[in-house]
């Protein structure tokens, strides 16, 4: 069964520090990946895709990928109280489905 | 820019009620749309899929079906709901196999 693994947390960080956030999948097929941000209450929004080893950068948010660990993150630089979610990790395949780990609790303190 | 739609956006139905939720997207054509449950603190349990008009996919076997009329329309129905399918449905679409799936606002259910 294909999974995507991730820890639970709530992972909590100071203000402008840097939140590391990591995914493990089982699937070798996967062939793209995805980090969604979920507020309490709200859906998933997307905050980055990665299709290709090694690191993807947009603002404040690194995605890395390395497919031979099988292995993604999410890194948040200067974390911010906004940044406090759930973020989900999710691998897909050449399937239009993909699985979503169970979502990792971030919490920065002010 | 493409747009997608859920409706109720909070529902709360007593033990045994019918079910109907819809989802419609706006600004592509033949899309794939899905159907995803999230329980409290949970994650995302993928429901249904379809490629397609008529076209449907079960992932879990449950009280729960869905169909898709037209092209950009996904509903969800239940004939007799459970205290179990209370939770936060959502709905999304995507264009690509590699792509993006974006998310509709949601349906917050409570059955009593």
């Amino acid at each position: 069964q294909k999974e995507v693994e991730q820890n639970s947390g709530p992972l909590s960080v100071p203000e402008g520090a840097i939140a590391s956030l990591n995914c493990t999948y089982s699937d070798r097929g996967s062939q793209s990946f995805f980090w969604y941000r979920q507020y309490s209450g709200k859906s998933p929004e997307l905050i980055m895709s990665i299709y290709s080893n090694g690191d993807k950068e947009d603002g404040r948010f690194t995605a890395q990928l390395n497919k031979a660990s099988q292995y993604v993150s999410l890194l948040i630089r200067d974390s911010q109280p906004s940044d406090s979610a759930t973020y989900l990790c999710a691998a897909g395949d050449s399937s239009y489905k993909l699985i979503f780990g169970s979502g990792t609790r971030l919490l920065v303190r002010p | 820019s493409q747009t997608i739609h859920q409706w109720p956006a909070t529902l709360v139905q007593p033990v045994g009620s019918p079910l109907s939720l819809e989802c419609t997207v706006e600004g592509t054509s033949n899309p794939n749309l899905y159907w995803y449950r999230q329980a409290a603190g949970r994650g995302l349990q993928l429901l249904f899929y379809s490629v397609g008009i008529g076209q449907i996919s079960s992932e879990v076997p449950q009280n729960l079906s869905a169909s898709r009329p037209q092209d950009r329309q996904f509903i969800l129905s239940s004939k007799k709901l459970l205290l179990s399918d209370s939770g936060f449905y959502l709905c999304a679409w995507i264009k690509d196999p590699t792509d993006t799936q974006y998310f509709g606002p949601g349906t917050r259910l409570t059955v009593l």
